[in-house]
């Protein structure tokens, strides 16, 4: 099974502060037909996860513009530019290339 | 409007097996893929399995000796059976489809 690396673990960050989320896959997401199923998902407490970011780079709809994804092949990066209050919870990166799916661990995101 | 609605007993005993319903609406089962996910208290997302637009199906692979996902169209709904429960059974199940995700139902496995 494809194992995905999230770092870190945690993260603190102040208002309007950019940070970013790595996932790492122990093989690369790229299928034959060109396509990377990695998706992002943010779970704020007590709610079911949101899609945040599909096939690496494409914003789900209504999700504000500053997420963004990026990367290919086994290095993939989620970026906040300029996080908002409500941006707490944990980030989770999923693979769809491979079956059995897999999710990172979660990096969960506070506000300082 | 996608909506997904799980469903099924919240407390189920070691041993037994677990069925749950997932509702959809707004989109049709022969044209999109259902997932499960399930979430031990206070844990991560496992993804559990998920059954294609084509009614074929795929399986966590700790999990596939006692799993089966099935599906009844007509009615819109998308079925889980888990046998040999024990007490990491115990979790949140989330079903999910056309990128929207279910509110999710509580199942505690206990005596």
């Amino acid at each position: 099974d494809v194992v995905l690396t999230q770092t870190p673990s945690t993260l603190s960050a102040t208002i309007g502060q950019s940070v970013s989320i790595s996932c790492r896959s122990s093989q690369s997401l790229l299928d034959s037909a060109g396509n990377t199923y990695l998706y992002w998902y943010l779970q704020r407490p007590g709610q079911s996860p949101q899609l945040l970011i599909y096939l690496v780079s494409n914003l789900g709809s209504g999700v504000p513009n500053r997420f963004s994804g990026s990367g290919s092949g086994t290095d993939f990066t989620l970026k906040i530019s300029g996080v908002e209050a409500e941006d707490l919870g944990v980030y989770y990166c999923m693979q769809a290339t491979h079956a059995p799916f897999t999710f990172g661990s979660g990096t969960k995101l506070e506000i300082k | 409007q996608v909506q997904l609605k799980e469903s099924g007993p919240g407390l189920v005993q070691p041993s037994q097996t677990l069925s749950l319903t997932c509702t959809v609406s707004g989109f049709s089962l022969t044209s999109n893929s259902v997932h499960w996910v399930r979430q031990p208290p206070g844990k991560g997302l496992e993804w559990v399995g998920a059954i294609w637009s084509g009614g074929s199906t795929d399986y966590n692979s700790a999990l596939k000796s006692r799993l089966s996902i099935s599906r009844d169209t007509s009615k819109s709904q998308v079925f889980l059976k888990m046998n040999s429960l024990q007490t990491e059974d115990t979790a949140i199940y989330f079903c999910l489809g056309a990128a929207y995700w279910g509110q999710g139902v509580m199942v505690t496995v206990s005596s």
